[in-house]
């Protein structure tokens, strides 16, 4: 079955430690997502790549970093610098170019303490 | 740049009800694309459908209906004789270009709705 898979479900780290959250997407998708979403909130675009080694930063990219080495494979990277990285976490992926349905993944929820 | 709104924040309907979920959005653009998407409990965003500013035909897809209009700047959403397997957060998002010819969409905060039993 096609689809995007991100692990782990949960995520607990200590404060000051950088953390990688994996999304990895078997749709032969161009276009990854990476959104952030707070209790009560709508999701928000921290980064997205349109191809392989190339991406850019969305409305919220401080404190985060991404690599897209792999056309499945784009993860993200919370660093110390993230001031409130306790979140959930969404990854997504599209046909690239015009915004087709994005597909999304089962989400990470970060617990930083 | 691109808004969108859901004023309501929580509906709470009792099952076989029918309910109608708001969205109102902002934007310059002359083509955009609208979305809607359901987040049921395990957290996942499942697409519901998609509909471009250039098509204002209502749709329907069983017990779901959605209804464009570009004059109020509005794309509702309604339910049908609502089950307790609608409960979920929904979100209405809007499709913003972005560097490199591409798009994002931009989410409103959603409108969790709970049907009872």
């Amino acid at each position: 079955d096609g689809g995007i898979t991100q692990s782990p479900k949960y995520l607990f780290r200590k404060e000051g430690q950088n953390v990688t959250l994996s999304c990895e997407q078997n749709l032969n998708h161009d276009a990854m997502y990476w959104y952030r979403q707070d209790p009560g909130q709508g999701l928000r675009l921290i980064y997205y790549s349109q191809i392989v080694n190339d991406f850019q930063k969305g409305d919220i990219a401080e404190g985060y970093s991404v690599s897209r080495e792999k056309k499945e494979s784009f993860p993200l990277t919370v660093t110390s610098a993230q001031k409130n990285p306790t979140a959930f976490y969404l990854c997504a992926s599209s046909r690239g170019g015009r915004v087709l349905e994005q597909y999304f993944g089962p989400g990470t929820r970060l617990t930083v303490t | 740049a691109q808004k969108v709104t859901q004023a309501q924040t929580e509906i709470s309907v009792v099952e076989k009800e029918d309910v109608t979920l708001d969205c109102v959005y902002e934007t310059r653009d002359t083509t955009y694309y609208l979305f809607w998407y359901k987040q049921p409990p395990s957290g996942e965003l499942v697409f519901l459908i998609r509909r471009n500013s250039f098509d204002e035909q209502n749709e329907i897809s069983g017990r779901y209906s959605w209804n464009f209009q570009k004059s109020t700047s509005s794309f509702n959403f309604t339910i049908t004789a609502s089950q307790v397997v609608d409960s979920a957060v929904y979100f209405c998002a809007l499709s913003e270009p972005i560097q490199g010819g591409s798009e994002k969409l931009v989410f409103g905060k959603g409108t969790k709705l709970t049907v009872n039993p």
